[in-house]
């Protein structure tokens, strides 16, 4: 089945560490996105890119870089997490179509900065 | 400022006990409502978009409803596996891309 992959599903660091979380997706879809999403809030988008071309920034991308390698490639970068960063953290796409834009999401990665 | 209240938070139910989950919106610009159901240790998964007042899209023991300020979930005789997150998210025609995502009400149907 076409889908959307996340590593690491887990992940521990400490402050000022480097981290890369990966996002793959063999749906075809052109767009891709990055969230967060923390206890009691909704979720909240930091980076969007809607082709290999095209970034940019969402609602909280202080702290936040992004790549897209391919069309099937999205990577979230924390340059030097902080506890704040800890969170859930969800890659989804969607097709090139205006009217509708459902996302399909990936399964999550939980990230905890020490 | 653009918003969306999901309420309640939790909810439980006896199975066969119908109910009604709410999400009001105050926003600029809605193109869409989307509804998406999240089980513990997933991600959220699309159920409806719904589009303009008084649409109604149906899916087995859900059915999502719309007016000009806010949209319901409505479950019937639920079942234990209906137990999940609902999330509402209305899409925005404003420049870029802008869904916002309601915090959910946790849904709980006990046998």
């Amino acid at each position: 089945d076409a889908d959307v992959t996340q590593t690491p599903r887990n992940r521990i660091t400490k402050t000022g560490k480097r981290i890369m979380l990966e996002c793959s997706q063999t749906k075809g879809h052109d767009r891709m996105y990055w969230y967060r999403q923390d206890p009691g809030l909704g979720l909240r988008l930091i980076y969007y890119s809607f082709d290999v071309k095209d970034i940019n920034k969402g609602e909280i991308s202080d702290g936040y870089s992004v790549s897209r390698q391919a069309q099937a490639k999205f990577s979230l970068s924390l340059e030097s997490a902080i506890p704040n960063q800890t969170a859930l953290y969800f890659c989804a796409t969607s097709v090139t179509r205006e009217a509708d834009n459902e996302q399909f999401f990936g399964p999550g990665t939980r990230l905890t900065v020490l | 400022e653009d918003q969306v209240t999901q309420s309640p938070e939790a909810l439980r139910l006896q199975e066969g006990e119908s109910s009604s989950l709410n999400c009001s919106y105050t926003v600029s610009g809605l193109r869409g409502l989307f509804w998406y159901r999240q089980d513990p240790g997933k991600g959220p998964e699309f159920l409806f978009t719904l589009y303009s007042a008084g649409e109604e899209k149906e899916k087995e023991r859900l059915k999502a409803t719309i007016t000009k300020k806010e949209s319901f979930l409505h479950i019937t005789a639920p079942k234990p596996e209906d137990s999940a997150t609902y999330l509402c998210a209305p899409h925005l025609g404003t420049g870029g891309f802008k869904t916002i995502f309601g915090a959910g009400t946790r849904l709980f149907v006990k046998a």
